[in-house]
């Protein structure tokens, strides 16, 4: 149980294009999903918390109008990347809590973004 | 903010026991989490610590200072499919966990 799924899982595109990322709590339903960013030989970087039916919280210093994230139902999540441009290339990760005593996080397969 | 800081790169051998620490804000503590990522993949889990004390699971074990900030994983009989990256994880208040900087493992013959 507790699988989280993304798609797609490797994008590249032009800048200037905007690519959506979608991610899927397969045999659960999450309220709350995260979406992280990761640079090369970094660790995770909380971009935003995806609340369902609701607008999502973002970090500091990560700009809402440029990562759109939108939480349609209890399984599915889409993070839109707006005007792509090179540096937004990253590896961008999902995860989903399943709610359960220890708020476990599971995480998707992640998405590798590269812009041209 | 909150800081996580764990070493960046270790190595061991095959067979060996390494322990990886974790030092972290106590303000808003709700639980520590460890996750194992190799590279190009998503991370998975390991362990959770909520309450002082050692959790131990079959080769991995965790340990939590609540007190001092500290937590470490233990690996015990290291194989080679060990070499990874451990990342330390701390849940603050509600539900938003924070990464630490993550340890690269390397593990030699």
């Amino acid at each position: 149980g507790a699988v989280v799924s993304q798609h797609p899982s490797r994008v590249i595109c032009k800048s200037g294009t905007s690519v959506k990322i979608e991610c899927r709590s397969l045999d659960f339903q999450a309220t709350t999903m995260f979406w992280y960013r990761q640079f090369p030989k970094q660790s995770l970087m909380l971009m935003a918390t995806s609340n369902e039916g609701s607008k999502a919280t973002y970090e500091q210093g990560v700009e809402k109008d440029k990562f759109l994230i939108n939480h349609a139902s209890l399984t599915l999540s889409t993070l839109t990347v707006t005007s792509a441009h090179p540096e937004d290339s990253s590896f961008y990760i999902c995860s989903a809590n399943t709610g359960g005593v220890t708020d476990t996080q599971y995480f998707g397969p992640g998405t590798r973004l590269t812009v041209l | 903010g909150q800081n996580i800081d764990q070493p960046t790169e270790m190595t061991a051998t095959e067979g060996a026991i390494v322990q990886i620490n974790c030092t972290y804000q106590t303000s808003g503590f709700n639980g520590l989490f460890w996750y194992q990522q190799h590279a190009g993949e998503a991370p998975t889990f390991l362990s959770y610590n909520v309450l002082d004390g050692l959790e131990e699971k079959g080769r991995f074990s965790s340990f939590l200072s609540r007190s001092k900030g500290y937590s470490y994983l233990l690996l015990k009989e290291l194989q080679m499919k060990d070499s990874a990256s451990y990342l330390c994880a701390v849940f603050y208040n509600t539900d938003k966990l924070i990464f630490g900087t993550g340890t690269r493992l390397q593990v030699f013959p």
